[in-house]
């Protein structure tokens, strides 16, 4: 079974500062990772995944994430946070030998980017 | 290429009643998940529907129920609503191999049970 445990229900951070949004995993298989960003009165937008060998993965908006499997982390991060930044953050593990199975979701991070 | 849409946008029922909510995915997608967002329990997986067959569900009692028709379009249906059940109700596409699959989700219908 797979897990998400994103730390911190609420992270606020000055406009131009660096933003770190944390997520952990549980998975007793190989998981495909993602980190998902939700606007009030929106669905969720993709901003990454992680679905290789590559353990830096680049996304939109200038996001990024690393994963590190011996600290089962997927942390998301981005240089300079900008105004239109500021969303709810959901970070998504889904096991990888079984072939679309559902996303199993972290509680989500509201981000608060402050002037 | 259009988004994944779903209707209504907003719907308000009351206790003991049945809802229908609907969704269209984007074209030539043919896997349709829905979840369930709640403040309380987060987002959580209801069911998913690949080629009209609900290939998984999540842990939902069986008021919840859905179906995909031929041209991909998902319906999931709610009998004997419960106050518990006011969520914003996510449906999400895909192209549906066996291999990961990005998910495309829709706005979400709000529903509101009274």
């Amino acid at each position: 079974a797979q897990s998400v445990t994103q730390l911190g229900s609420h992270v606020s951070v000055s406009e131009g500062a660096l933003v770190l949004l944390r997520c952990n995993y549980s998975s007793s298989v190989p998981p495909y990772l993602f980190w998902y960003v939700q606007y009030p009165n929106q669905g969720l937008q993709l901003l990454l995944k992680y679905t290789s060998a590559a353990t830096l993965v680049k996304g939109i908006n200038d996001f990024e994430a690393e994963f590190k499997k011996s600290e089962t982390s997927f942390h998301l991060t981005k240089p300079s946070a900008h105004m239109s930044d500021a969303a709810e953050y959901f970070c998504a593990v889904s096991a990888r030998n079984s072939g679309n199975t559902p996303l199993v979701f972290g509680k989500g991070t509201r981000l608060s980017v402050i002037a | 290429k259009a988004g994944v849409t779903q209707t209504p946008r907003y719907l308000i029922k009351t206790r003991g009643q049945q809802v229908t909510l609907s969704c269209s995915p984007i074209s030539g997608h043919r896997s349709v998940s829905w979840y369930q967002q709640t403040p309380g329990q987060g987002l959580q997986f209801l069911f998913e529907y690949f080629s009209e067959t609900q290939r998984n569900k999540g842990n939902f009692p069986g008021r919840f129920s859905g179906r995909q028709f031929s041209n991909s379009r998902s319906e999931m249906n709610v009998s004997t609503l419960e106050l518990g059940d006011s969520a914003l109700y996510l449906c999400a596409s895909s192209l549906g191999g066996n291999d990961v699959n990005e998910q495309y989700f829709g706005p979400g219908t709000r529903l509101t049970v009274t």
